[in-house]
């Protein structure tokens, strides 16, 4: 079975644009997360997609932004982008289960620099 | 307040030797999952093991064990038999149910080095 993919894998962008990320889960999961991770803040929850619906939302300031499609595909966007902004994007999947339980794949992430 | 304490940022192990990497955690939920991820330097988060907060035995998954204990919230991964390829960051995470955001709490990661 494939694992997660993302895309692109690495992007180089100037303030101000604004980027969208892709995140293919592994086939069969439903569920959809994204973190941030960088040297400075470690890992971040960013938001997590169920069935086409944000469940949770982290801390994030509104210009980060998400979406989940019917194949469970999702997609996130930042606008305006900021220098502190670059960052590891990674991208996770999951079955719906025992929340506890749940286990979350990783994609091999994207690498976002903003100059 | 930080819910996943990693308290070795850096390790040096010889190859075919143990290592204990250290985490503990803070919650007041009874109901938890606890969880170890690697990530080599191509960046991607590799699953190891999985404990769950009811489990009475200690989660094992070929050379990795997880030492849980619950009154200390403690979860520490030891690795077996040491690879140079296990040379990488280790996070331990933590879900907690009732709070049903289902997101993962990390921590700050242990970079382990193997040494041949």
């Amino acid at each position: 079975k494939a694992g997660v993919t993302q895309t692109p894998r690495y992007l180089i962008k100037t303030r101000g644009q604004q980027v969208t990320l892709s995140c293919s889960p592994i086939s069969g999961h439903r569920s959809v997360s994204w973190y941030q991770q960088t040297p400075g803040q470690g890992l971040q929850f960013l938001f997590e997609y169920f069935s086409e619906t944000q469940r949770n939302k982290g801390n994030f300031p509104g210009r980060f932004s998400g979406r989940q499609f019917s194949n469970s595909r999702s997609e996130m966007n930042v606008s305006t982008l900021e220098l502190g902004d670059s960052a590891l994007y990674l991208c996770a999947s999951s079955l719906p289960g025992l929340a506890s339980q749940e286990t979350q794949y990783f994609g091999p992430g994207t690498r976002l620099l903003v100059l | 307040a930080q819910k996943i304490t990693q308290t070795q940022p850096g390790m040096f192990v010889q190859e075919k030797e143990a290592v204990t990497l250290d985490c503990t955690y803070d919650t007041s939920d009874p109901s938890y999952g606890l969880f170890w991820y690697k990530q080599p330097s191509s960046g991607e988060m590799i699953f190891l093991i999985y404990q769950g907060s009811y489990d009475q035995q200690n989660a094992t998954e070929g050379r990795y064990s997880l030492n849980f204990q619950k009154a200390r919230k403690s979860a520490n991964l030891v690795i077996s038999a040491s690879q140079l390829g296990d040379s990488a960051m280790y996070f331990c995470a933590m879900r907690e149910v009732r709070s049903n955001d289902y997101k993962l709490s990390f921590g700050a990661g242990t970079t382990v080095t193997v040494r041949a």
